[in-house]
């Protein structure tokens, strides 16, 4: 499973956009990349998921450059409510299941 | 909006004692999943299971762990001889196919 490197944790202040960078230098041709937020005693919640390029939705974009060994997760105008984990998963979409396997993720403040 | 429920959402247990904890998955999902998060920690992946059986297991999910979907609705975990190491958050979650996960509230496993 290719190994995910993130920043421990980030502050922004409200309103500001939001890049959490991702590293996965070993992620394979069938690994999807993956991005959850986490809130404190809550279940992962999806955000955004993609294989290359650029991919959108109302929540965040994720950039994807073309050897595809980092990932950045954009976040626009973070508010308070965005204060939480962020995880950066790569998983093996084969064999009917999803292996994934969570990092430490990245804790973001945001600071009013 | 569907999304995966868990039961109980906190279990006392004594050290030795089996428990069960239940989880509803997204109705027309095919992939369940069991997770855990001990306080502070990252979250682990425990077992995938797809048609009636377990797709991947990882090493955390050792002889005393079984899962079950015993109707067309439940999931369960079943811890057969708790351990004090074994109290962590349970999450369940689900997905439709081999892409995001949509993942429950949790039950707060504490062993005594």
């Amino acid at each position: 499973l290719a190994k995910t490197t993130q920043p421990i944790s980030m502050d922004s202040y409200e309103g500001q956009e939001v890049n959490i960078t991702c590293s996965h230098n070993n992620i394979a041709t069938n690994d999807y990349i993956t991005w959850y937020q986490q809130f404190p005693s809550q279940g992962p919640r999806f955000i955004i998921q993609g294989y290359k390029t650029k991919v959108t939705n109302e929540v965040a974009s994720l950039f994807i450059p073309a050897d595809r060994k980092s990932s950045t997760l954009s976040l626009p105008r973070v508010s308070l409510s965005d204060t939480a984990v962020y995880y950066c998963l790569v998983g093996d979409q084969g064999g009917g299941y999803q292996k994934v396997t969570f990092g430490t993720g990245t804790k973001l403040q945001v600071i009013p | 909006e569907p999304e995966v429920t868990q039961t109980p959402s906190h279990q006392v247990t004594q050290m030795g004692q089996e428990v069960i904890l239940r989880c509803v998955p997204i109705s027309n999902h095919l992939y369940f999943y069991w997770y855990r998060q001990i306080l502070g920690q990252k979250v682990e992946f425990l077992v995938s299971f797809y048609n009636n059986e377990i797709s991947e297991k990882s090493e955390i999910f050792d002889d005393q762990f079984s899962v079950e979907r015993p109707d067309g609705s439940n999931f369960t975990l079943k811890i057969r001889s708790t351990k004090l190491e074994d109290s962590a958050m349970y999450f369940c979650a689900s997905s439709e196919a081999l892409r995001e996960q949509y993942f429950g509230p949790g039950t707060r496993l504490t062993v005594t």
